[in-house]
């Protein structure tokens, strides 16, 4: 079993729309959580982290945690053509050590 | 600029001439680490340092060798490359203590080798 499993995709929503991406990991120690959004040939960015089950939310961008199923989730509200991109699910294991999923791939399409 | 900066961005070489790819931060990241992202495959760890002098293996080590003499720099070690080392790499750091701000990461270097 995968350490961080995310659906690669790719996920197309119409402009304006919700997006919804998925991601369940298997340590269930980990404590924080992230989600990194990837242009192709770009690095990483950091969108959110998460800590505590429940929702937060950071503009167009709510994280979603459950750590008893061991389920955390991005949704992008309005979503955008900008938003089209790889977003990188990564959970931490042990001291600082992240561990990414392969991504799931956002297609907005106007 | 708080920033990761690697070097070189492109670079294609030959099977079995050493290379290194250099990575330094300005941010006085204790953590450092390598990642290569293949298609498929995802981000994954080679090796990774908690502070000067403290380096360790990642997940995909073989191959690769690290240092870590000063606290801003990283550079990751190629000594004699093969074609299955064509990869994208990523520098990136972090504070150690400060999960909130996850991973800085630096621009990525993209290797061939024929």
């Amino acid at each position: 079993q995968k350490e961080v499993e995310q659906n690669s995709g790719p996920l197309s929503v119409p402009e304006g729309a919700i997006a919804s991406l998925n991601c369940t990991y298997s340590d269930r120690g980990s404590q924080s959580f992230f989600w990194y959004r990837q242009y192709s040939g770009k690095s990483p960015e950091l969108i959110m982290s998460i800590y505590s089950n429940g929702d937060k939310e950071d503009g167009r961008f709510t994280a979603q945690l459950n750590k008893a199923s061991q389920y955390v989730s991005l949704l992008i509200r309005d979503s955008q053509p900008s938003d089209s991109a790889t977003y990188l699910c990564a959970v931490t294991v042990g001291t600082d050590k992240l561990i990414f999923g392969t991504g799931t791939r956002l297609q907005v399409f106007p | 600029e708080a920033q990761v900066t690697q070097n070189p961005r492109y670079l294609i070489t030959v099977t079995g001439k050493k290379l290194t790819v250099t990575c330094s931060q300005n941010m006085n990241h204790e953590y450092m680490s390598w990642y290569r992202q293949d298609p498929g495959l995802g981000l994954r760890q080679i090796y990774y340092s908690m502070n000067v002098e403290v380096t360790d293996k990642g997940d995909v080590p073989e191959g690769y060798k690290v240092s870590r003499k000063e606290k801003r720099n990283f550079p990751l070690i190629l000594e004699s490359p093969s074609p299955n080392q064509t990869s994208l790499y990523f520098c990136a750091s972090s504070l150690l203590g400060r999960d909130e701000d996850g991973y800085t990461f630096g621009s990525g270097t993209r290797l061939t080798v024929v």
